[in-house]
């Protein structure tokens, strides 16, 4: 079966400081990998999609970055962390199949405050 | 316009009773529909997924979809406390391609004992 990992789980974080958030995912092959945010008490924000090694799609401008060394390894960074980038960052998989859009399963998350 | 729509609640139901959770679309060119639940301070769990217009039965949870209204509903059958949690309504993208999903904010359901 497959599994997601996200480490770590809580993070507390000054201004300034850079970010380095990873997730992992077993017993799948070239899945497709999002970095998701989730601010307190509001919808889910796709912030990067990668379909494969080296390609990744940014959703919106900002100050974060994300990259995928290996097939199964999806990482989510900043040089200069904001207040506003507090948040519950959340890492999913998909399948990847052609034709119909499918399921994304969830990692546990990353609690980050940047204080 | 929100391209998903869910009443944010709370969603108060007695212990046994059936829940109706409800979400709208705004691209009617959408294919895939997903319902998620999120208990407070944890990541969402995938609990059902539905293609085909019709009633898709798993367990105790029934999900409706209806393309022509843009229309996609969460039954759950004798609601227990556990159910508590919020549920997001998740739709493929249409535009933009690519294997992503657009949420809803998600509506919270209260079983009360």
């Amino acid at each position: 079966s497959q599994t997601i990992h996200q480490w770590p789980a809580t993070l507390v974080q000054p201004v300034g400081s850079p970010l380095s958030l990873e997730c992992t995912v077993e017993g799948t092959s070239n899945p497709n990998l999002y970095w998701y945010r989730q601010a307190a008490g509001r919808g889910l924000q796709l912030l990067f999609y990668s379909v494969g090694i080296g390609q990744i799609s940014s959703e919106v401008p900002q100050n974060l970055s994300a990259s995928r060394p290996q097939d199964r390894q999806f990482i989510l960074s900043s040089k200069k962390l904001l207040l506003s980038d507090s948040g519950f960052y959340l890492c999913a998989w998909s399948p990847f199949r052609r034709g119909r859009v499918y399921e994304q399963y969830f990692g546990p998350g990353t609690r980050l405050t940047v204080t | 316009q929100k391209e998903v729509e869910q009443n944010s609640g709370p969603l108060s139901v007695p212990e046994g009773a059936i829940a109706s959770l409800n979400c709208t679309y705004s691209d009617r060119g959408s294919q895939s529909f997903f319902w998620y639940r999120q208990y407070s301070g944890k990541s969402p769990e995938l609990i059902m997924s539905i293609y085909s217009n019709g009633d898709k039965e798993d367990g105790r949870f029934t999900a409706q979809l209806n393309k022509a209204s843009q229309y996609v509903s969460l039954l759950i059958r004798d609601s227990q406390p556990s159910d508590s949690a919020t549920y997001l309504c998740a739709v493929n993208r249409v535009t933009g391609g690519g294997n992503k999903l657009t949420f809803g904010t998600g509506t919270q359901l209260k079983v009360e004992l």
